[in-house]
């Protein structure tokens, strides 16, 4: 087990709807990460939030916002959804800290969106 | 941006044999090479991963290898078994300050043989 926590495991939701997904990091972790893997590809880079602040994003409209707590906990929103946003959503969390080599991240066993 | 090939798309081997899962990266920045095992319906799972300083890292009957300079890594398994039956992804990260950006493989499906 990784320490990383995803909620809802699974949820089905309409077209135009918005979407609330939480991740709880690996206690000591300070970093979070939120990737999209669609069926039989790999996961995408959404964003990552360090110190409560997004300092990364990958190719992703704004309708894809995020938040980090003092917990370093994190929710990933999806406003106006779209049957393309179906997919597994995955948290990772890691520690990262200044300059030097990568840092392991740890992935969460993912929300599952289905969007009709 | 990072982009990261992985070749190739499907695996078969019988059990016993070995495979290699092969990456290549764009960007020479790229400092830690993380690898994946993804069973169906699972989240992905870190099997090994190397760091830009190592050349090579063997746990057991897995093995990563790493060449800077063609920007290329690989992953080799040893001694199949059935239970190695998955898709791996390979992934190539960016550390810059607080910031770690993770770029992933297109993934192998890997399928040993009885």
């Amino acid at each position: 087990e990784t320490g990383v926590t995803q909620s809802p495991t699974h949820l089905i939701k309409t077209r135009g709807q918005q979407v609330t997904l939480r991740c709880s990091s690996q206690s000591g972790h300070n970093t979070v990460s939120w990737y999209q893997q669609a069926l039989g590809q790999g996961p995408q880079f959404i964003f990552q939030y360090y110190r409560e602040e997004e300092n990364g994003r990958g190719n992703f409209p704004p309708r894809f916002s995020g938040l980090q707590f003092p917990n370093y906990s994190s929710e990933l929103n999806v406003n106006a959804l779209e049957l393309d946003d179906s997919a597994l959503y995955l948290c990772a969390s890691s520690l990262v800290g200044g300059t030097g080599s990568g840092n392991t991240i740890y992935f969460g066993e993912g929300s599952w969106l289905t969007v009709v | 941006g990072e982009n990261v090939e992985q070749h190739p798309s499907t695996l078969s081997v019988q059990e016993g044999d070995s495979a290699v899962i092969k990456c290549t990266y764009s960007d020479s920045a790229s400092n830690y090479f993380p690898w994946y095992k993804q069973e169906l319906g699972k989240r992905p799972q870190l099997i090994i991963d190397i760091r830009s300083n190592v050349g090579e890292k063997k746990d057991q009957r897995i093995a990563v290898t790493l060449n800077k300079t063609a920007k290329h890594f690989s992953l080799h398994i040893t001694e199949t078994q059935p239970e190695d039956s998955a898709v791996y992804f390979c992934a190539a990260s960016i550390v810059s300050g607080g910031y770690q950006k993770v770029t992933f493989g297109t993934g192998t499906k890997l399928q040993v043989i009885p």
